[in-house]
């Protein structure tokens, strides 16, 4: 275990609910990432986190929210998503910047969008 | 154009056998490159990272090289176990803070 946590692993929604992805690390980490991983398509950062402010917002739109309320948990609320929107959703954490830091991610979330 | 491409897309061999994975860039300013196994249903796990001065750098049985003249990287898989099997991403940093990802290979280990 990397010592960062996500639940639910398996999500199925519908395009009109509304459900919110949890992820939380146990590792004294300031940073945080939301990626989607589509199928054979590279890692697709959505969303960073540096001491609990969004620091970057990759054109993601806005059926996708993401909140920080501390250091060590991050939320993705989702909404009126769409079926394209199926994909695994990784959580990532860092000390501070990836560049100089390895990134350590959780399980992901398998989400489908029927 | 800042992108990454792997070669081969999958890959399958015998338990046992070595194996050598690309990876091939056109990132720059380059910072550094990384890369991560990924296992079926996992999240990505990071196996090595190397800056521009290093040329390789090895983890048990996984040793990357880089050449950062040619752009390029390979990661060497020694004596395969059926743990292997996984997904390789190759991720490189350009400038300080952008992380451009591969697509990865798929590495199928079969006994």
């Amino acid at each position: 275990e990397t010592g960062v946590t996500q639940t639910p692993r398996h999500l199925v929604m519908g395009m009109t609910n509304k459900k919110s992805l949890k992820c939380e690390q146990h590792l004294g980490h300031n940073a945080m990432y939301w990626y989607k991983q589509s199928a054979k398509k590279p890692l697709e950062l959505m969303f960073v986190y540096n001491f609990k402010e969004q620091t970057e917002n990759n054109s993601v739109p806005s059926r996708f929210s993401p909140e920080c309320p501390n250091s060590s948990h991050l939320f993705l609320h989702l909404h009126t998503l769409q079926p394209e929107d199926s994909a695994l959703y990784l959580c990532a954490s860092s000390q501070e910047r990836p560049n100089t830091d390895t990134q350590y991610f959780g399980p992901g979330t398998r989400l489908t969008v029927l | 154009k800042n992108q990454v491409e792997q070669s081969p897309q999958s890959l399958i061999i015998l338990e046992g056998k070595n194996c050598t994975l690309q990876c091939n860039y056109t990132v720059s300013p380059f910072s550094n490159l990384r890369w991560y196994k990924q296992d079926t249903g996992r999240g990505p796990v990071s196996l090595t990272i190397m800056t521009f001065s290093e040329n390789t750098k090895s983890n048990g049985r996984y040793t990357a090289t880089l050449d950062a003249d040619t752009k390029q990287s390979s990661l060497h898989i020694t004596a395969s176990q059926l743990s292997d099997s996984a997904s390789y991403i190759c991720v490189v940093t350009r400038n300080t803070d952008k992380l451009i990802f591969g697509t990865g290979t798929r590495l199928q280990v079969f006994p």
